[in-house]
């Protein structure tokens, strides 16, 4: 079946560093990817999303390209903001939406 | 953008109690709902799909007649408890896509259960 692996986190930074927050996947035809952030209190947001392969999703400075070969989906960014702190989890949906275990991330001043 | 509300935010209930979560679309229509369920440090579980008007489609596993779902109309899905144990104590998630929209999908708040 399909499925999503992300690393577990927590993941603690500080302000401005370089994040990279790991997610492979497994699935059955031709999958769209996302990510999406859970803020402290809030129910989830989608944060960005690739449909095909080679797809570059961006927002709010976060990164993520659609890596057929490497079945990965590698969010990044460059500079994080302690306002970025929440829970990101990578999902695929074929038929349906297929979630990671969500990363905890931690930005400190 | 498109605003699912879920209600209540957390509740608490006695074993043996049935507890009813309702999960509304503020802003557009949802022929379909999806009801999720998150364990501590795992991931979402896909537990049923609510179909406006017609019977909900259970995943394998989860057991229909101890999580009911009523999608009665285009703005609003239940999600009740039946006989609740302890071992239902846990956070239900549930999300919509607009009607003839792009297929993105939105999500509740989310409800936290824990049963005594």
């Amino acid at each position: 079946g399909d499925s999503v692996t992300q690393m577990e986190g927590p993941v603690t930074l500080s302000e401005e560093a370089f994040l990279t927050i790991n997610c492979t996947y497994t699935a059955t035809g031709y999958p769209s990817l996302f990510w999406y952030v859970q803020y402290p209190g809030e129910g989830l947001q989608l944060l960005l999303k690739a449909t095909k392969a080679d797809d570059k999703g961006s927002n709010k400075g976060f990164e993520a390209t659609y890596r057929k070969e490497t079945t990965s989906f590698h969010l990044e960014k460059g500079s994080v903001q302690v306002s970025d702190s929440a829970v990101y989890f990578c999902a695929l949906r074929v038929m349906k939406v297929t979630f990671g275990i969500g990363t905890k991330l931690q930005v400190i001043p | 953008g498109a605003v699912v509300s879920q209600h209540p935010s957390w509740v608490i209930c006695k074993s043996g109690t049935s507890v009813k979560i309702e999960c509304r679309s503020l802003d557009f229509q949802a022929t379909t709902m999806f009801w999720y369920r998150q364990f501590p440090k795992q991931s979402l579980m896909l537990m049923a799909t609510s179909n406006e008007g017609s019977k909900a489609t259970y995943e394998q596993g989860v057991e229909k007649d101890k999580f009911l779902i009523n999608h009665a109309s285009l703005t609003l899905s239940t999600l009740t408890v039946t006989s609740a144990h302890p071992e239902d104590s846990s956070f239900y998630i549930c999300s919509a896509h607009r009607d003839r929209g792009t297929g993105e999908l939105f999500f509740g708040e989310g409800s936290r259960l824990t049963v005594l």
